[in-house]
């Protein structure tokens, strides 16, 4: 699975939008850009995935560039529930082989939402 | 509600206990997971189970022992364990063992004493 890089914590008052950056310059064709979040006690919440078209659903938006080397996760109005770690994993959406299920979590971006 | 509950949430066991950990998931998924999340590190995953059958082992100490008895229940089972062994264990599933998303339990906070 490609390597993503992510920035360490980035802050959001309430209400605005939170845009979460990832960088996978290594991206292969055929995997998807995936986040999760965790807050805190809590387990791993899925939020969003894509492979090139930029995507929304009821949590966030997904914006993939064109070269698909870099997404952002947009959380539109931000409140203080959203306070958690965010994490993008590039993988295969059916991976086969010896990969299982598995899921890579790196360090992740801390997101504090502040009043 | 996640549809993958977890219990015990918190467990405090001394390293001669048998313990175990169970996990039910109610989204008709056929794969289930089990990691495991030290602190200020990366969710490591230890076994994947598709249709009640193993299909990976992550190199875990046989200390942990996981069941499948059907598709929607998942244990651990732990003897001896050991206090570096202290972490929260997460639970997951997902529609088959190959593909995503997977959806997660809220863990069982385990602290061995």
């Amino acid at each position: 699975d490609a390597k993503t890089t992510q920035p360490t914590s980035m802050d959001c008052a309430e209400g605005r939008a939170a845009n979460l950056p990832c960088n996978h310059s290594t991206i292969s064709g055929n995997e998807y850009v995936y986040w999760y979040r965790q807050i805190h006690s809590q387990g791993p919440q899925y939020i969003i995935h894509g492979l090139k078209n930029n995507e929304t659903n009821e949590m966030a938006s997904l914006i993939i560039t064109e070269d698909r080397k870099s997404s952002t996760l947009i959380l539109p109005h931000a409140t203080l529930r959203d306070t958690a770690v965010y994490y993008c994993i590039v993988r295969v959406l059916n991976a086969g082989g010896t990969s299982y299920g598995k899921l890579t979590f790196g360090q992740g971006t801390i997101l504090t939402v502040h009043p | 509600e996640t549809g993958v509950t977890q219990t015990p949430r918190h467990l405090v066991m001394g390293m001669t206990n048998k313990k175990s950990l169970k996990c039910e998931q109610h989204l008709g998924h056929n794969a289930m997971y089990w990691y495991k999340q030290s602190a200020k590190k990366p969710l490591e995953l230890m076994f994947v189970y598709s249709l009640e059958e193993r299909v990976e082992n992550n190199s875990v100490p046989s200390r942990f022992s996981p069941e499948c008895p059907n598709s929607s229940h998942l244990f651990l089972h732990l003897h001896t364990l050991q206090p570096e062994d202290s972490a929260l264990y997460l639970c997951a599933s997902s529609q088959d063992w190959d593909t995503q998303p997977q959806h997660f339990g809220d863990g069982t906070r385990l602290s061995i004493l």
